[in-house]
C-alpha cells in the first residue's frame, strides 16, 4: 500500500477555466476527505465521503465546487470558473472504517492567474 | 463555530531540549485529538493521536489530553533539527477541525 495519491501535483490555470483533481485513497479506507489549505492556515474542511455517499459539505463551499466518488474508491474535485481566490493547496485524506486517524495525500497546488 | 486554537509561534528550542506545543478547543463534546507535522510545501503527516485523558507516549513524542480544561499538548523530547516544522492540532467533532499550526525551529 503506497498511501494516498493525488494528481496532478501542480496545476496552473487561467481565471474562468475549470479544473479537476483526482484522489486515490489508501485501499479499503472507506472515508475520504477534501481540504483546502492556504499559507499560514490549517487545512479547511471542504467535504467528505463514506464509500460513495457524500455525507457532508462545508457551507463555505460555493456552488462552483463539486466532488464525486462514484464507485467508493477514487474521488474527483472539480472547480468551475476558477477565481484567483481559489489558489491554494487542495488536500485529500482518508481513514478506515471505525478509525479516526487520517492520512493525507501530497496535495495538489492550484495557481489561478 | 467550533475552534481550535494554537500559538502560531515561532517557537525556538535548542537541540536536545524539550519542545512543548499547546492547543485548546471549543467543543466540549470532542472525543478524538490529533497532532500532525507539516514541513514547508508538504502535506500534513500524522504523528500522534489521543482519545483518553492523560498521557500517551510514542518514542520522543508525548501527547497530553485534559478534557475538563479542553486542552491538548504535544511534548517533543530530545528535539532534533529535523523536528523543525509546523505542528497542527486537529480535533474530530464530528468532522475534523484544524488549528493554524505552531512553527517550531530546533537550533543546532
Amino acid at each position: 500500500d503506497t498511501g494516498v495519491s493525488q494528481n496532478p501535483r501542480h496545476k496552473i490555470t487561467k481565471r474562468g477555466q475549470n479544473v479537476t483533481f483526482r484522489c486515490d485513497p489508501i485501499s479499503e479506507h472507506n472515508r475520504l476527505y477534501w481540504y483546502r489549505q492556504t499559507l499560514g492556515q490549517g487545512p479547511e474542511f471542504l467535504t467528505y465521503f463514506q464509500n460513495e455517499a457524500q455525507l457532508e459539505k462545508s457551507r463555505l463551499l460555493s456552488d462552483r465546487f463539486s466532488a464525486e466518488r462514484p464507485k467508493g474508491s477514487f474521488s474527483t474535485l472539480e472547480i468551475q470558473r476558477t477565481e484567483q481566490g481559489d489558489s491554494a493547496m487542495y488536500l485529500c485524506a482518508s481513514n478506515p472504517a471505525g478509525g479516526y486517524e487520517q492520512y493525507f495525500g501530497p496535495g495538489t497546488r492550484l495557481t489561478v492567474t | 463555530q467550533k475552534e481550535v486554537e494554537q500559538n502560531s509561534g515561532p517557537l525556538s528550542v535548542p537541540e536536545g531540549a524539550i519542545a512543548s506545543l499547546n492547543c485548546t478547543y471549543s467543543d466540549r463534546g470532542s472525543q478524538s485529538f490529533f497532532w500532525y507535522r507539516q514541513y514547508s510545501g508538504k502535506s500534513p503527516e500524522l504523528i500522534m493521536f489521543i482519545y483518553s485523558n492523560g498521557d500517551k507516549e510514542d518514542g520522543r513524542f508525548t501527547a497530553q489530553l485534559n478534557k475538563a480544561s479542553q486542552y491538548v499538548s504535544l511534548l517533543i523530547r530530545d528535539s532534533q533539527p529535523s523536528d523543525s516544522a509546523t505542528y497542527l492540532c486537529a480535533v474530530f467533532s464530528p468532522q475534523f477541525y484544524f488549528g493554524t499550526g505552531t512553527s517550531l525551529t530546533v537550533i543546532p
